[in-house]
């Protein structure tokens, strides 16, 4: 029973270039959600979709960052032209049904690398 | 504006002794608090968590203590061991909408042998 799935586990971009992380959640789940880790702090929260809905955006900074979770296929977490700053961990999480973390399980995280 | 506390930012403890970890919220919408534990290069891992409606909750050697008027909680590792070292998150959330976590800063737990 495979868990939530992440890749690629690390990713190294040059400033510009564009990221791509995706995320298959567990078998059954269909909310997913995407948080950042930047070094020392805690997890944040950046999107929740539902197949083919986005739901809440609220996290999601207004440019280059971009979130899909097709009908068909895994979840996936774009980043246009990169900077920096966008070095960190990003975690999706999958649960069966918005559940407050009380089924939200954890993908391992794409670690990014901008240089 | 951080809506989750979480201290201290490290804690060393003892193979055997008790390992405290303490949060505090502001948003008293947050109906949910559960504990995740992460180790390096690990995703986080659902530890415990409790509801306003009970002051403890126990798991094993694992305890959540809630104070709803003081809005803060706290995780209490009891016989603490070398396994558990690792990073500790507290995290609150409110039923409904889309249930997103709010996560503490974290605390890096280390248990000497």
């Amino acid at each position: 029973n495979a868990g939530v799935m992440q890749n690629p586990r690390h990713l190294v971009r040059r400033r510009g270039q564009e990221a791509r992380l995706r995320c298959s959640p567990m078998k059954g789940h269909s909310h997913v959600y995407w948080y950042r880790q930047l070094p020392e702090e805690g997890l944040k929260f950046m999107v929740y979709l539902q197949k083919e809905n986005i739901i809440d955006e609220s996290g999601m900074p207004k440019e280059r960052f971009s979130a899909e979770f097709p009908k068909e296929g895994p979840s996936i977490l774009r980043i246009q032209q990169v900077v920096r700053g966008d070095s960190a961990a990003y975690f999706c999480a999958s649960s069966p049904q918005a559940s407050g973390g009380r089924g939200q399980f954890f993908g391992p995280g794409t670690r990014l690398t901008v240089l | 504006q951080q809506q989750v506390k979480q201290s201290p930012q490290s804690l060393i403890v003892q193979k055997g002794g008790i390992s405290i970890i303490n949060c505090a919220y502001e948003n008293t919408a947050f109906d949910y608090f559960p504990w995740y534990q992460q180790f390096p290069g690990k995703g986080p891992a659902l530890l415990i968590a409790i509801r306003p409606d009970v002051s403890e909750k126990k798991e094993g050697r694992f305890t959540i203590s809630f104070n709803k008027s003081a809005k803060q909680f706290s995780l209490h590792i009891m016989d603490s061991q070398p396994g558990d070292s690792a990073t500790y998150f507290c995290a609150a959330t409110t039923q409904g909408g889309s249930e997103k976590l709010v996560f503490g800063k974290g605390t890096k737990l280390t248990v000497n042998p």
